[in-house]
Parts: C-alpha cells; sequence; structure tokens
C-alpha cells in the first residue's frame, strides 16, 4: 500500500510570504504529526491532528497552524515567514498512539 | 521547541561487527518508544518499537533494549551493512499524548 506522501518536495519562498504544505496519510491511518527538523534543533514536534481535530501541540508560535480534512488528509500553514523557517517539514500517519507512526519524504522549504 | 539536537555524536564500525546505539530519554512516564533511521535526504523510517511494559525486542537483524530504571534505551545490530549507514533517532511517546519526542540522533557510518 501507498506510504505517507508529501507535497510539494521542495519549496523556495520569500519572507514575509505564507506557505501550505500538504500531507496524505497512509489509507486507514487516522492520526497525523507533523514535524519540523533543522540541523541545529534536531526534530521537533508541531502538532497532532485525529478526525480532523487538533488533539497535541508543539512549543511553536501562532503562525504555524494545520488542519485535518474528513478524509485524513492534512494541511499546514506558515504564515509570515521568517529565515529560520528553514527546514525540512515531515509528515508521519498512524493508526492510534501507541503504533508505529510512519514519516514521509518531507517538504524543503527554503526562505529568502 | 522541545527537542535538543545541537551535537550530532558519529559511531563508526567494520562491516560485520555489531554496533550499539544508545540514547538517553527524558519522561519517567513515556510508555512507547520507537527507533527510526534516517537517510540523507528522506524522511526517518521506523525500524522497531518497544513498549514500556517491556524490556527487549527483537527484529530482523536488530534488538531493541528497554531499562526504565536509568531511562535508557539502546538499539543493536547485528552484523552491520553499509546500507545501515544513516543517522539513527530513538522517540518516546509521552503518556496520555500523542506527541512524540525525538533524541538528538546518532550517526552510524559503516566502513568496508
Amino acid at each position: 500500500k501507498a506510504g505517507v506522501t508529501q507535497t510539494p518536495r521542495y519549496l523556495i519562498k520569500t519572507r514575509g510570504q505564507q506557505v501550505t504544505l500538504s500531507c496524505s496519510p497512509i489509507s486507514g491511518h487516522r492520526s497525523v504529526s507533523w514535524y519540523q527538523q533543522t540541523p541545529g534543533q534536531g526534530l521537533q514536534f508541531l502538532f497532532e491532528y485525529f478526525s480532523e481535530t487538533q488533539r497535541n501541540k508543539g512549543n511553536f508560535p501562532g503562525r504555524f497552524s494545520g488542519r485535518q480534512f474528513s478524509n485524513s488528509r492534512s494541511e499546514m500553514n506558515v504564515s509570515t515567514l521568517e529565515l529560520g523557517d528553514s527546514a525540512l517539514y515531515l509528515c508521519a500517519s498512524s493508526l492510534a498512539r501507541d503504533r508505529e507512526a510512519f514519516f514521509g519524504q518531507g517538504t524543503r522549504l527554503t526562505v529568502v | 521547541g522541545e527537542n535538543v539536537g545541537l551535537h550530532l555524536p558519529t559511531l563508526s564500525v567494520q562491516e560485520g561487527d555489531n554496533s550499539i546505539i544508545n540514547c538517553a530519554y527524558s519522561n519517567s512516564a513515556s510508555d512507547y518508544f520507537i527507533w527510526y533511521k534516517q537517510e540523507s535526504g528522506k524522511g526517518p523510517q521506523f525500524i522497531i518499537d518497544i513498549r514500556s511494559n517491556m524490556d527487549k525486542r527483537q527484529g530482523q537483524r536488530v534488538t531493541v533494549l528497554l531499562n526504565k530504571t536509568v531511562k535508557h534505551l539502546s538499539l543493536q545490530i547485528a552484523a552491520t551493512q553499509p546500507g545501515d549507514s544513516a543517522v539513527y533517532f530513538c522517540a518516546e511517546l509521552l503518556h496520555n499524548t500523542d506527541k512524540l519526542i525525538f533524541g538528538t540522533g546518532t550517526r552510524l557510518q559503516v566502513f568496508p
């Protein structure tokens, strides 16, 4: 079965712009989580959605938001982009909280 | 953010040797742990998981050991191969949350 799909794979944006990233989870997975990965800070949890509801949120500013649709697909949005938002954004899906989470390839965002 | 990831330790091993990658987790209430492998340009790949009611779990060529007394997790890879070269992350799932907290990561380099 298909894995977690993230689009786009690469993105270049200018400071001040906003961006929307998309994640399609593995079929049947209702939990979708987002992570930011940078060389300096490692993998950091952004938020988690289950059945269209945000259940957990990490320590990121309000410029970072997300949502989940009825088909479990999820989007995350970053507004008023800053240079420090340049990172690999990863999405993971799982069946339940204590079941393995499978990651997508990520979206590489570069803010110039 | 919540993750600390400023330094990436490196483990160098010869092909065919066994590798042991260690991880200290932070929360004694965490009840589920996962090891991930991340190759350059790819998202983290699930390797093996273990629940807090277990001390050891074996997979194909991999074994995870959990020591709850000292909050320590280890990943043992038998007969390490060049294809095992990657960054390895441990992750803990905080009790009653869906928030995966990742360790700093260890780079494994396998030499022929």
